[in-house]
């Protein structure tokens, strides 16, 4: 139980060109779902949280109109890098929450590169 | 304010060798503690999540527990497939604080 998935596993797109990333939980329903970006031998970086039907919420220093976050229903949200730039290319993680429940269960990851 | 603190950045065992990683935090209204295992270039695998001071939980080689300010993951007789990095996280209300992860190499 608690699957979540990620699709693509990876992307390599040229600059200027948008991404869109999805999230998906196989076997529950998430009220919350998280992204996050993490840097070779790092931690992750928490860039939004996402709760169904509303709009996300963006940490300080994302820029919400860069990286659009759609959360549509109970086991889909999306990330869609706009305009993508070298710097973008990252490795692009979610997290879904299931109703009630505590822990954050991850996808597998995207590994974003932009030329 | 609210954080998670690990230790130690990494940590290299010999095979069979036994240890432990730290995690301490400060957090108002604990909501849960969790401990990840990520392996490179994949996302992080939920192990464990404790709730009361005293709790303790096992998996396989892997031990976690609980005090008021901390929790330890405790690795018994590891072996090289043990090799990842251990990341600890804190809920507090609806906010997840992460910790920076503890990097396990262990050598045959």
């Amino acid at each position: 139980g608690a699957v979540v998935s990620q699709h693509p596993s990876r992307v390599i797109c040229k600059s200027g060109t948008s991404v869109k990333i999805e999230c998906r939980s196989l076997d529950f329903q998430a009220t919350t779902m998280f992204w996050y970006r993490q840097f070779p031998k790092q931690s992750l970086m928490l860039m939004a949280t996402s709760n169904e039907g509303s709009k996300a919420t963006y940490e300080q220093g994302v820029e919400k109109d860069k990286f659009l976050i759609n959360h549509a229903s109970l086991t889909l949200s999306t990330l869609t890098v706009t305009s993508a730039h070298p710097e973008d290319s990252s490795f692009y993680i979610c997290s879904a929450v299931s109703i009630g429940g505590n822990e954050q269960f991850f996808g597998p990851g995207t590994r974003l590169t932009v030329l | 304010e609210d954080q998670v603190t690990q230790s130690p950045e990494a940590l290299r065992l010999q095979e069979g060798e036994s240890s432990s990683l730290n995690c301490s935090y400060t957090v108002s209204g604990l909501r849960g503690l969790f401990w990840y295992r990520q392996d490179p270039g994949k996302g992080p695998e939920f192990l464990f999540t404790l709730y009361s001071a005293g709790e303790e939980k096992e998996k396989e080689r892997l031990k976690a527990t609980l005090t008021k300010k901390e929790s330890f993951l405790h690795i018994t007789a590891p072996k090289p497939e043990d090799s990842a990095t251990y990341l600890c996280a804190v809920r507090s209300g609806n906010q997840f604080y992460f910790g920076t992860g503890t990097s396990l190499t262990v050598i045959p």
